[in-house]
C-alpha cells in the first residue's frame, strides 16, 4: 500500500522554539495532504488541507500564522509550529489522499512536547 | 459541525471471542464512510471505504456493514486475536472538493490471550 513518511516521530523542546514536521509520500503523488492534531482521548481534528503549489486551507480556529504549512512538491508537505508554547503540545499526524473513494494514507505521527 | 460517534469507547475481549462496535454519523449529505485500524506506534491503516447503503465489506476476519438511511456502520471481528488489539476509527465524508474527513474518537479494542 501507499506509504507516507513523517518525521520526526518525537520532539521535545523549549517554549519559544519553532518546530518543523515533514510529511513525504514515498510511492504516490499527494496533490492534497491533510494535517491533523489529536489531544488525549479526543478524535483526530483536521487543522488544515495542504494543496501542492497553493496556499493551505485552514480549519476554523486554527491560526495560519502559528501553523505554517508548505506543500512545494507533490511528495512533500511541511508543518511548522512557530514559537511553540506548552499548549501546542499534542500529537500531529499527516495524511495524503487518493481520490474521493479511496482511503487516506497516514504518516506515523509526531508527538510534540513543549516544556 | 458534523458529529461522528463511536461506541463503545473501549472494549476488552478474550481471544476467540467475536465482537462488534458502532459508528454513527449524519444521515444527510452522505458520500462515504471510512474505517481505519490504528495500532500503537504505527500509522492508521485503512480497512474499508464504504459508499452504498447496504454495503457489506470483508477483509479476513473483519467485516463492516453500512446503513446510510439511519446513519450507522458496524464493524465486526470474528474470533478476535491479540494482534487485533488496536483503536478502530471511523470517518465520515460528506462530499466536497476538499475531501475532508470527520473522525470519531475511536474504539480501543484489547484482546486478552
Amino acid at each position: 500500500g501507499a506509504v507516507v513518511s513523517q518525521h520526526p516521530s518525537r520532539v521535545i523542546c523549549k517554549s519559544g522554539t519553532s518546530v518543523k514536521i515533514e510529511c513525504r509520500s514515498l510511492d504516490f503523488q499527494a496533490t492534497t495532504m491533510f494535517w491533523y492534531r489529536q489531544f488525549p482521548k479526543q478524535s483526530l481534528m483536521l487543522m488544515a488541507t495542504s494543496n501542492e503549489g497553493s496556499k493551505a486551507t485552514y480549519e476554523q480556529g486554527v491560526e495560519k500564522d502559528k501553523f505554517l504549512i508548505n506543500h512545494a512538491s507533490l511528495t512533500l508537505s511541511t508543518l511548522t509550529v512557530t514559537s511553540a508554547h506548552p499548549e501546542d503540545s499534542s500529537f500531529y499526524i499527516c495524511s495524503g489522499r487518493g481520490s474521493a473513494n479511496q482511503p487516506q494514507h497516514f504518516g506515523d505521527g509526531t508527538r510534540l512536547s513543549i516544556l | 459541525i458534523l458529529n461522528v460517534e463511536q461506541s463503545p469507547q473501549s472494549l476488552h475481549v478474550q481471544e476467540g471471542d467475536s465482537t462488534n462496535f458502532t459508528c454513527s454519523f449524519p444521515s444527510s449529505n452522505f458520500y462515504a464512510l471510512h474505517w481505519y485500524r490504528w495500532e500503537t506506534a504505527k500509522s492508521p491503516e485503512a480497512l474499508f471505504v464504504m459508499t452504498l447503503n447496504g454495503d457489506e465489506k470483508k477483509k479476513g476476519r473483519i467485516s463492516a456493514t453500512l446503513n446510510t438511511k439511519e446513519g450507522y456502520s458496524y464493524l465486526y471481528i470474528k474470533g478476535s486475536q491479540p494482534e487485533d488489539s488496536a483503536t478502530y476509527l471511523c470517518a465520515f465524508f460528506s462530499g466536497g472538493s476538499n475531501y475532508k474527513l470527520t473522525f470519531g474518537k475511536g474504539t480501543l479494542l484489547t484482546v486478552n490471550p
